[in-house]
């Protein structure tokens, strides 16, 4: 079946613009989580959903950042105001069930902020 | 807070050769651990997990056993292959907490 995809693999911006990355999850998947991979480190959390609402949003860095799940599938990860410092790639994964410690992941999208 | 250490730098070896990857945890309670792995141009996939003390995980030849006594979940491969190729990253969970810790990933480079 199809995996969980991402939107748009690529994106250049100017440092002060605005953005959305969109994940599309694993159908029936109820868990969505993002995460930021900075060059050479490993994936950090972001954020988590499980169904609408955000679980746990601890990982966001700061209110420049911000993400919805209105219906409970789609996810939509907003940044505002970008810096130059937000350049990683962004990564989304779900799971079937907040239980469950199997993620499965998106390609991601890299963002670069000029 | 929780957190996976990684051994340093990008590994190079024969094809054939035997892989260790080191990976240590500090965490709360007792978390379930993995191993995901990223291949050229790929997103990352599950390796193998493990959910308590003393279980072995094992996927493609890969094996790592969750030893709490240590708190360790070292990669082991007895005869690796030019297509096992890609970035390793150890992860954990800890009960209660749905997000996943990284380590910050080994670059594994097999030469034929």
């Amino acid at each position: 079946g199809a995996g969980v995809s991402q939107t748009p693999s690529n994106k250049v911006t100017e440092k002060g613009k605005y953005v959305e990355l969109r994940c599309d999850p694993i159908s029936g998947h109820t868990a969505l989580y993002w995460y930021r991979q900075s060059l050479g480190q490993g994936p950090e959390f972001l954020i988590y959903f499980q169904g609408t609402g955000a679980a746990d949003d601890s990982g966001l860095p700061n209110d420049r950042f911000f993400a919805v799940r209105p219906e409970g599938s789609v996810s939509t990860l907003k940044i505002q105001r970008t810096e130059r410092g937000d350049s990683a790639v962004y990564l989304c994964a779900s799971s079937p069930g907040p239980t469950t410690g199997e993620q499965y992941f998106g390609p991601g999208t890299r963002l670069t902020v000029t | 807070g929780d957190s996976v250490t990684q051994m340093e730098g990008p590994v190079t070896l024969s094809e054939e050769a035997f892989l260790t990857i080191n990976c240590t945890y500090t965490a709360t309670g007792y978390p379930s651990l993995f191993w995901y792995v990223q291949y050229p141009g790929e997103g990352l996939q599950l390796l193998l997990k493990a959910t308590k003390a003393d279980d072995k995980g094992s996927n493609k030849g890969f094996e790592a056993t969750y030893r709490k006594e240590t708190t360790s979940f070292h990669l082991e491969k007895g005869s690796v292959q030019v297509s096992d190729s890609a970035v390793y990253f150890c992860a954990l969970r800890t009960s209660g907490n749905n997000r996943l810790a990284f380590g910050k990933g080994n670059q594994v480079v097999v030469i034929p």
